[in-house]
């Protein structure tokens, strides 16, 4: 089956550097994979998503990489901001499965030191 | 603001009651979905729905129920037959496949 993990619980990083967020994905069918924020005592708000079909997709602030070979996806903000502080995760989903089939990791905690 | 919607933020409840949990979305989306969030652990499934008058149960759907009398609506009903309901549910919709999932702010759920 299925299993979305994280590298690290917890970054801290200083405003203004870059942050990556990684994550690892055990189903090397998986097609779809989602990024999300998640403030606390809020939920989980989406950021970026990519496709199997492709390695890179860029949005404001935020790069996505996927790595099929190594099974590895990794979140980049750049010029990281005390608003970025939040909890982030990634969510996988297999070939041929709904969007119910999508598996989420447990979360990094990033956390911007002014 | 198209969004989905959820109430009431915070619910207490005594063991041995039924409670139920609102969920409301203007996003004309037709799939709907509950999660729970528990401390340390991913999103699990509890039920979800891709039609009006329909739904199927999730990874973890004993001791819940839902319905979905309209599109716009997807109430979770927790039970008491539930064993260990304190837990942060989430619910979210989308309109298709490949495209995320789309959350509301949830509702925190303590029984005691």
């Amino acid at each position: 089956g299925e299993n979305v993990g994280l590298h690290l619980p917890t970054l801290s990083v200083q405003e203004g550097d870059n942050s990556i967020i990684n994550c690892a994905y055990s189903n090397s069918a998986s097609d779809y994979f989602i990024w999300y924020k998640q403030e606390s005592g809020k939920g989980p708000q989406f950021i970026i998503d990519i496709r199997s079909n492709m390695d890179k997709r860029q949005g404001q602030r935020v790069t996505v990489l996927l790595n099929k070979t190594v099974k590895h996806l990794s979140l980049q903000i750049a010029a990281t901001q005390p608003g970025d502080s939040a909890v982030y995760f990634c969510a996988a989903k297999p070939v041929g499965g709904a969007t119910n089939k999508l598996i989420f990791g447990t979360g990094t905690l990033l956390a911007v030191q002014p | 603001d198209g969004g989905i919607t959820q109430s009431p933020k915070y619910l207490f409840r005594k063991e041995g009651q039924n409670v139920t949990l609102s969920c409301e979305q203007n996003l004309n989306h037709d799939a709907m979905y509950w999660y729970r969030q528990d401390p340390g652990q991913g999103l699990r499934l509890i039920y979800y729905s891709q039609i009006v008058n329909d739904f199927q149960k999730g990874d973890i759907a004993e001791g819940y129920s839902v319905s979905r009398e309209k599109k716009e609506s997807f109430p979770l009903t927790v039970t008491s037959a539930q064993k260990n309901p304190t837990a942060f549910y989430l619910c979210a919709s989308t309109g298709w496949t490949n495209s995320p999932l789309h959350f509301g702010n949830g509702t925190r759920l303590t029984v005691t």
